[in-house]
């Protein structure tokens, strides 16, 4: 299946400071490139996604960035707020129904 | 109106023991999905079923059974549980076409002693 690797796996930023997490894959199929957000005791749940025929995608504080010829795509928040602080997922699909999911970064913002 | 329900929530049993866990997605998703959630918090996909049938079987030790009677509903049963099954087992469906996000029920929190 899909290896997609995930960094850093742990990210303290200071409030109103942008945070970046980086994913690469492997499976040159993949497509579809989702970002979950966990938090404590939640279930994972979308907050931007992005396709390959797409390089950049924006939605108010969060964009995400994909780079299809080296295989790896950022999500970058910017103005961080407290409340930014969870667990976040990238994920490779390299077809409608397989989902491979990165390590994981949990993501604190220091008011 | 719950998307992807999952039950129980929290299930606690001892080694040895046989359990189920149900899921059932009301969206019209074709696939249906188990991952497990260690405490690293990695959400590893164990199982993925494209409407009833087996798509994704991820190395999971055989005493792991999925059952999709129909493809609205997808549920798992553990056989001789060990203590390392303890994790946040989680449903998902998405739908097959048009790369769309998977849904992902609320989790169900296996413990063994």
């Amino acid at each position: 299946g899909e290896n997609v690797e995930q960094h850093p796996s742990t990210l303290s930023v200071q409030e109103g400071d942008s945070a970046v997490i980086k994913c690469t894959y492997s499976d040159s199929a993949s497509n579809y490139f989702p970002w979950y957000k966990q938090e404590l005791g939640k279930r994972p749940q979308l907050i931007i996604d992005i396709r390959s025929n797409v390089g950049e995608k924006k939605d108010q504080r969060i964009a995400v960035t994909l780079n299809k010829t080296a295989k790896h795509f950022s999500l970058h928040i910017t103005e961080t707020q407290p409340e930014d602080s969870a667990v976040y997922f990238c994920a490779a699909t390299p077809s409608g129904n397989q989902f491979y999911f990165g390590t994981g970064t949990s993501l604190t913002v220091i008011p | 109106d719950t998307a992807v329900s999952q039950t129980p929530k929290y299930l606690v049993t001892q080694m040895g023991n046989d359990k189920s866990i149900k899921c059932e997605q009301n969206l019209g998703h074709d696939t249906m999905y188990w991952y497990k959630q260690d405490s690293k918090k990695f959400l590893k996909i164990m199982f993925s079923y494209n409407n009833k049938e087996l798509i994704i079987n991820e190395t999971v030790p055989n005493r792991f059974s999925p059952k999709s009677p129909d493809k609205a509903h997808l549920n798992l049963h553990i056989n001789s549980l060990e203590l390392g099954d303890s994790a946040v087992y989680f449903c998902a469906s998405s739908q097959l076409q048009g790369n769309t996000e998977a849904f992902f029920g609320q989790g169900t929190r296996l413990t063994v002693v």
